[in-house]
């Protein structure tokens, strides 16, 4: 079955710019995380929505950075003013419940270059 | 958080078994172990997860120290297609987040 995507696959960006990135999880799984990747640097965890649940905003670097999840599908990462810090790998993934035994399943990712 | 401690680089021979070695020391009871890798330029991919006994699926082995304070990836025929960067993961009791370290860069060479 399809797995999750991402779109764009490649952002370029001017420092100062709105960027949207946008997810489409696996259908039917109720768990979603997006995480960042910088140049050099591990993976980094960003926010988990799960169900109606409140989201986990934990890891979100500034107040710049916010996402959501309508419908319980498809979310959207918001990063406003951006800056040259946030050139990444943005990667998003799913999981069937978002339990802790669960298995997420990750996108390609995309990748933002600011400029 | 339990943290993991990895090495940073390990090589094979291609055809013959890749063993990953991880310590989590300070793993609590109820926290897995997970596995998953990224190879170059995609995203992590899933490989396996266990809690206590040795676990094996169509990708690799994981075999768990009786202690739980360490475990080891098995991937037993490497190919040049598993060269990539493996992440041992102490999955957190609550959250679902996953906290990946910098993990180990295998190289599978022919």
């Amino acid at each position: 079955g399809a797995g999750v995507s991402q779109s764009p696959s490649n952002k370029v960006t001017e420092k100062g710019k709105d960027v949207e990135l946008r997810c489409d999880p696996i259908s039917g799984h109720t768990a979603l995380y997006w995480y960042r990747q910088s140049l050099g640097q591990g993976l980094e965890f960003l926010i988990y929505f799960q169900g109606n649940s409140a989201p986990d905003k934990s890891g979100l670097p500034s107040d710049r950075f916010s996402a959501e999840r309508t419908g319980g599908s498809v979310s959207t990462l918001t990063i406003q003013r951006t800056q040259q810090e946030d050139s990444a790998v943005y990667l998003c993934a799913s999981s069937l419940t978002g339990g802790w035994t669960d298995t997420q399943y990750f996108g390609p990712g995309t990748r933002l270059t600011v400029l | 958080d339990a943290k993991t401690t990895q090495p940073t680089s390990m090589d094979c021979a291609e055809g013959r078994a890749a063993n990953l070695p991880c310590n989590h020391s300070t793993i609590s009871g109820n926290e897995y172990v997970y596995w998953y890798r990224q190879i170059h330029s995609q995203g992590p991919q899933y490989i396996i997860h266990g809690l206590k006994n040795n676990e094996t699926n169509e990708m690799a082995s994981l075999i768990i120290t009786e202690d739980r304070k360490s475990s080891t990836l098995i991937l037993p025929h490497a190919t040049l297609r598993d060269t990539a960067v493996y992440y041992c993961i102490v999955r957190v009791a609550y959250g679902g987040k996953l906290i990946f370290g910098q993990g180990t860069t295998l190289q599978v060479k022919p």
